[in-house]
């Protein structure tokens, strides 16, 4: 099992621009999320999907959307890049709702907003 | 409101060591809590978790034991080597929201041989 994926690993963007990050999972989990990781911080969240067919602001959800394609995947998608938005991304995954349930996380993408 | 505390970095300790990095919490109700680390250039790896009072997570030598009368989950390990050099975060997992992990600002480790 490759776990929770992510592409891309890089992205360098200029203000205004639009991009999506890919996440997708294949632990048949229910519940997917994404945060942002800035320094000094830890990781803050931005929207998460409790199931397939549902969406939910996190903590700092200004200035992004995400769409649940399917159980396996969930996209985050800046519709016009800021500098503010420099950051790593961290896409996560868990079998489902519950305060005992471990969120699996991928490898990140490092975004930079020039 | 809910929110992790943890001790600020960087901590660096010769190879074998004893290591202790200190978490304290704020949370309603009976939360879970979790140790997460970060390799360099890599995402985080769950290392442990406890998820009620007195439970004691371990893994790799790591343990941490969920102390409800102080709030803390402090991260020990007997004796660290280099390849245990990376950034360790707290985070929690409240029982009244249970989808939003708490992360706290994290600790970064450097051990040296």
């Amino acid at each position: 099992n490759a776990g929770v994926t992510q592409t891309p690993k890089f992205q360098v963007l200029k203000t205004g621009q639009s991009m999506t990050l890919q996440c997708a999972q294949d632990m048949n989990h229910n519940s997917m999320y994404w945060y942002r990781q800035d320094p000094g911080m830890g990781l803050r969240l931005i929207y998460y999907s409790a199931s397939e067919g549902t969406t939910d602001k996190g903590e700092v959800p200004n200035g992004y959307n995400v769409s649940r394609l399917n159980k396996r995947e969930f996209s985050l998608r800046l519709e016009s890049a800021a500098p503010s938005q420099t950051s790593v991304y961290f896409c996560a995954s868990s079998r489902g709702r519950g305060n005992q349930e471990t969120q699996y996380f991928g490898p990140g993408t490092r975004l930079l907003v020039l | 409101g809910n929110s992790v505390t943890q001790m600020e970095g960087p901590v660096t300790l010769s190879e074998e060591a004893f290591l202790t990095i200190n978490c304290t919490y704020t949370a309603t109700g009976y939360p879970s809590l979790f140790w997460y680390v970060q390799y360099p250039g890599e995402g985080l790896q769950l290392l442990l978790k406890a998820t009620k009072a007195d439970d004691k997570g371990s893994n790799k030598g790591f343990e941490a034991t969920y102390r409800k009368e102080t709030t803390s989950f402090h991260l020990e390990k007997g004796s660290v080597q280099v390849s245990d050099s990376a950034v360790y975060f707290c985070a929690l997992l409240p029982k009244d929201s249970s989808y939003k992990l708490i992360f706290g600002s994290g600790t970064r480790l450097l051990v040296r041989p």
